[in-house]
C-alpha cells in the first residue's frame, strides 16, 4: 500500500506569505491529487498531475515522479486560503480508490 | 446536477442501528468512489463503482458495510448495526472515468451514540 506523507501538519502565516506544502509517497503513481478541504465543508478537487507543474491563480503544483514527492504551493496568501489541505494518490490500480495524506491544516492571519 | 450530492448531510444514530447514506453523483459519471474520513484523519477508501458494478469493495472494514448503485446513477452506503467506531464523515466522489479529476460531494456525517 502507498504511504502518503505531508508536511508540515500545521501551518500559521501571515497574509502575503508565500506557502508550500510538500507531499511524498512511497510508491509509483499514476497520478496525483491536491484537495482543499474547508471546515464543515466538502472537498474540492484543487489539482490532478502525472508530471510536470500546474498553475491555477495563485496555486502551483509541481510534482516529481522520480523522487516520489510533490508540492504545493500559494502565491500572495490571503485568509480564505485557510483550510486543510490534503495531498492523495493513484497508485495506478484505478479501481482502489485514492490513498490519502493526512493533511496539512493552514490558517492564514490578516 | 451540477455537483455530488449526498443525504442526509448528518446523521446520529444509537448504537445497533441501521444507516442508509445517498450518494448522487454529477450525471453521466461513471466512476463511484466512497470514502470514510475520521476525524483529524484523511479520507480512506471503501469501494469503488464502475457503472452499476462494484469492482472494488476492499476498503469496507466489517459485513457490517454493505454499498451499491443498481442503476449505474445513484449510490446508497449501507451500514448494519451502527457501532460508536462508525462515526465518521462519509464521502462519495464521482468522475467520468478512473483517470478523471473527481468531484467530491459535501460529505455525510454520522454519529453513532
Amino acid at each position: 500500500k502507498n504511504e502518503v506523507e505531508q508536511s508540515p501538519q500545521n501551518l500559521t502565516a501571515q497574509e502575503g506569505e508565500f506557502i508550500t506544502i510538500n507531499c511524498s509517497y512511497s510508491v509509483g503513481i499514476s497520478a496525483l491529487h491536491w484537495l482543499q478541504q474547508h471546515p464543515g465543508g466538502g472537498i474540492v478537487s484543487l489539482f490532478m498531475l502525472s508530471s510536470g507543474k500546474k498553475k491555477h491563480g495563485r496555486l502551483i503544483a509541481t510534482i516529481n515522479i522520480q523522487e516520489k514527492h510533490s508540492s504545493l504551493h500559494i502565491t500572495a496568501s490571503h485568509p480564505r486560503d485557510s483550510a486543510v489541505y490534503i495531498c492523495a494518490v493513484d497508485s495506478g490500480g484505478g479501481a482502489d480508490g485514492l490513498t490519502f495524506g493526512k493533511g496539512t491544516h493552514l490558517i492564514i492571519q490578516p | 446536477g451540477a455537483g455530488v450530492s449526498q443525504s442526509p448531510r448528518y446523521k446520529v444514530a444509537k448504537r445497533g442501528q441501521d444507516v442508509a447514506l445517498r450518494c448522487d453523483p454529477i450525471s453521466g459519471h461513471v466512476s463511484l468512489f466512497w470514502y470514510q474520513q475520521a476525524l483529524g484523519q484523511g479520507p480512506e477508501f471503501l469501494t469503488y463503482f464502475q457503472n452499476e458494478a462494484q469492482l472494488d469493495k476492499s476498503g469496507l472494514p466489517s459485513d457490517r458495510f454493505f454499498a451499491e448503485r443498481p442503476e449505474g446513477s445513484v449510490s446508497t452506503l449501507k451500514i448494519q448495526r451502527t457501532q460508536q467506531e462508525d462515526s465518521a464523515v462519509y464521502l462519495c466522489a464521482s468522475s467520468l472515468g478512473q483517470s478523471n479529476v473527481l468531484t467530491f460531494g459535501a460529505g455525510s456525517r454520522l454519529t453513532v451514540l
